[in-house]
């Protein structure tokens, strides 16, 4: 198993700029969410799936969208990007129960110029 | 609404000190509680979860529901524990399941 993937590693874009930050796991997990983590701020929850074709949003969703098409995918969009939004981005997914852990990403580091 | 608080960002202590990391909820239900570790360059990982009443790598974590809190404890600390921890909590908010995270603390071990 590969776990939780996530591409791109690093990445820099020109505020305004859209882009991608893709997802997936090979667990067959119904729960993924999307981290943002931020210096003396902790890991912020962006938006969260609780299964194939449902999202909702958590604590710091405004300028990203996703959508869960299928299990494994669960793509993060930036609409528009602002410097605000550079930050180490975490995927995570989790099975079905609240007590299960939480598997992670190895992390996108993302720079907004 | 769930909220977890670690009121300390740095915790310096010397190797073979006792450390502590403080970590307090505020949730109405049953939580579910769990230590996440974040090594140097490497992703986080679960390191303990309270429903299983487990020590790992010499660390334990006991929910008192009186003080809604959940420390980490361990004995005698090892340079190898040098790391970011972030304590979670687990419920249910607006009829889902969430996971929120504290704002995390960085455990140093001064050799």
């Amino acid at each position: 198993n590969a776990g939780v993937t996530q591409t791109p590693k690093f990445q820099v874009l020109k505020t305004g700029q859209s882009m991608t930050l893709q997802c997936a796991q090979d667990m067959n997990h119904e729960y993924m969410s999307w981290y943002r983590q931020d210096p003396g701020m902790g890991l912020r929850l962006i938006h969260y799936s609780v299964g194939a074709g449902i999202t909702d949003q958590g604590e710091v969703p405004n300028g990203y969208n996703v959508s869960r098409s299928t299990t494994e995918d669960f793509p993060l969009r930036l609409l528009s990007a602002a410097p605000s939004q550079t930050s180490v981005y975490f995927c995570a997914s989790r099975a079905e129960l609240s007590t299960d852990t939480q598997y992670f990403g190895p992390g996108t580091r993302l720079t907004v110029l | 609404a769930q909220r977890v608080t670690q009121p300390e960002k740095l915790l310096s202590v010397f190797k073979g000190a006792p450390v502590e990391l403080k970590c307090n909820y505020s949730y109405s239900g049953s939580p579910e509680l769990f230590w996440y570790v974040q090594y140097s360059r490497q992703r986080l990982q679960l390191l303990l979860r309270h429903i299983s009443r487990e020590s790992i790598k010499g660390f334990t974590a006991d929910l008192n529901k009186g003080e809604t809190s959940f420390h980490l404890k361990k004995p005698f600390a090892q340079e190898e524990d040098s790391a970011m921890y972030y304590c979670a909590l687990s419920g249910i908010s607006g009829g889902y399941q969430k996971v929120t995270f504290g704002t995390g603390t960085k455990l140093q071990v001064i050799p």
